[in-house]
């Protein structure tokens, strides 16, 4: 049973266009959220987090959306860069523990 | 900069034999985690520790896996027989639990051990 679910298993944007993530969670005590990068043959790295008391968090052209009511949350990245080409993980977890759970991640492509 | 050093990077074996892979987690961090990336699964949980303590390793095959802490400076994973279809990059993560943290609950990631069991 999958409680985050990352359902596009690849995206493919234009450089310098808007590139969207989605990710959605079935476990409704799950109330911190992450995402992560991973490039090629390295450690998934942290790229942005966001607590469910807010809807929103922005960390320069990176910006994570959180709706609550529909256990759905989505990143922004604007203007998306070639180096922003990687595997893109959604994880969250709930406050009884640091156990993230994620999701099996989007490969996104930037094209110059 | 501090980092999470994962042994081998790369381990190719033949069924049947023991594999063990190593990792030292940013000294200071306390909870210690195991994950098994597959392609349909994504990042899967295999154990994790706190302070040397197994908390949970629900996710584990525990009649081939098995893992540790030694020390708080080490944390094993092995796998005895081992099988193809254990063939995946294993990751060690590190943390503070929340709590100890407040707002910075992010885990760091060691490289991985590519596996490939034949």
């Amino acid at each position: 049973d999958q409680q985050v679910k990352q359902n596009s298993p690849s995206l493919s944007v234009q450089e310098g266009r808007i590139s969207i993530l989605n990710c959605d969670y079935t476990n409704s005590m799950f109330d911190y959220f992450l995402w992560y990068k991973k490039y090629p043959a390295e450690g998934p790295t942290f790229l942005i987090s966001i607590s469910s008391i807010k809807d929103k968090n922005e960390d320069g052209r990176f910006t994570v959306f959180l709706n609550k009511s529909a256990k759905h949350l989505s990143l922004h990245i604007v203007p998306s860069q070639p180096g922003d080409s990687a595997v893109y993980f959604c994880a969250a977890s709930t406050k009884y523990g640091n156990k993230l759970v994620f999701g099996a991640g989007t490969i996104l492509r930037v094209k110059s | 900069d501090a980092r999470v050093t994962q042994t081998p990077r790369h381990k190719v074996t033949e069924m049947g034999q023991e594999v063990t892979m190593r990792c030292q987690p940013i000294l200071g961090h306390n909870t210690v985690f195991w994950y098994r990336q597959t392609m349909m699964q994504g990042l899967e949980l295999l154990a994790y520790f706190r302070n040397r303590a197994p908390l949970d390793d629900s996710g584990m095959p525990k009649d081939r896996f098995s893992a540790e802490m030694p020390d708080a400076t080490l944390a094993t994973l092995k796998i005895q027989p081992s099988e193809p279809r254990d063939s995946a990059v294993y990751f060690c993560a590190s943390g503070l639990p929340r709590g100890q943290a407040p707002g910075k609950e992010k885990l760091f990631f060691g490289s991985g051990t590519q596996l490939s069991v034949l």
